[in-house]
């Protein structure tokens, strides 16, 4: 089973500031990893994913996460926000081998808000 | 990627009845699920939907409650039956591409009083 723990409820930061979105997961098995983000009143989009390779993923929107196999995380950041960001960032693990079961385990989720 | 689709966007309905939610997607594909997300929460999974086969329920969930129907690889429906105010939610259906991506669809606000 797997299991995924995003340590932040809710980031402030101000526009042009760096932020990281902390995600850790556990699971007996590989696993695929993936950020989404949902705007307000909208449905998830993808930002980015990790399935083998390089740790170090870029998604849309300037954002990045690298996957930390020792440490079982997959930290979501950006050098610069805009306002725009503002949105509600999720975590999510998936099985590597997905058989007839292939779903996602998602995070609670965090809030980031962007201050001008 | 998939473009989905969702009816209705949102409802308002009574405790006792039931609503079916409908999803299409613009292109063919195997595997559909559907979420549930509580206000303030995360998505839950629903059950997986297959064209050709029963749905997939997972722990919590049971067909009698949330019957699923899945005709064609292009569209399903989730009914939500005899609702209690605990079903106000967003339900989400997605489908995964062969490169294990899942794209979302709107989701469909439901509120029960």
């Amino acid at each position: 089973a797997q299991s995924v723990t995003q340590l932040d409820s809710q980031v402030p930061v101000f526009e042009e500031a760096p932020v990281e979105l902390r995600c850790n997961y556990s699971s007996s098995v590989s696993v695929y990893l993936f950020w989404y983000v949902q705007y307000p009143n909208q449905g998830l989009q993808l930002l980015l994913k990790y399935l083998s390779g390089s740790t170090l993923v870029k998604g849309i929107n300037g954002f990045e996460a690298e996957f930390n196999k020792s440490q079982t995380s997959f930290h979501l950041r950006k050098p610069s926000v805009h306002i725009s960001d503002t949105a509600e960032y999720f975590c999510a693990v998936g099985p590597l081998w997905r058989g007839s079961q292939g779903n996602l385990i998602f995070g609670k989720g965090t809030k980031l808000s962007v201050k001008p | 990627s998939a473009v989905i689709s969702q009816k209705p966007s949102r409802d308002i309905c009574q405790r006792g009845t039931s609503l079916t939610i409908q999803c299409q997607v613009d292109s063919q594909v195997t595997m559909m699920f559907w979420y549930r997300q509580q206000p303030g929460q995360s998505l839950t999974l629903i059950a997986t939907a297959n064209q050709g086969s029963e749905a997939t329920y997972e722990s919590g969930f049971v067909i009698d409650k949330f019957p699923i129907s899945r005709p064609n690889l292009t569209f399903s429906t989730l009914t939500v039956s005899n609702m209690s105010p605990e079903d106000s939610s967003i339900y989400l259906c997605s489908v995964e591409d062969d490169r294990y991506e899942q794209y979302f669809g709107p989701g469909t606000r439901l509120t029960v009083t």
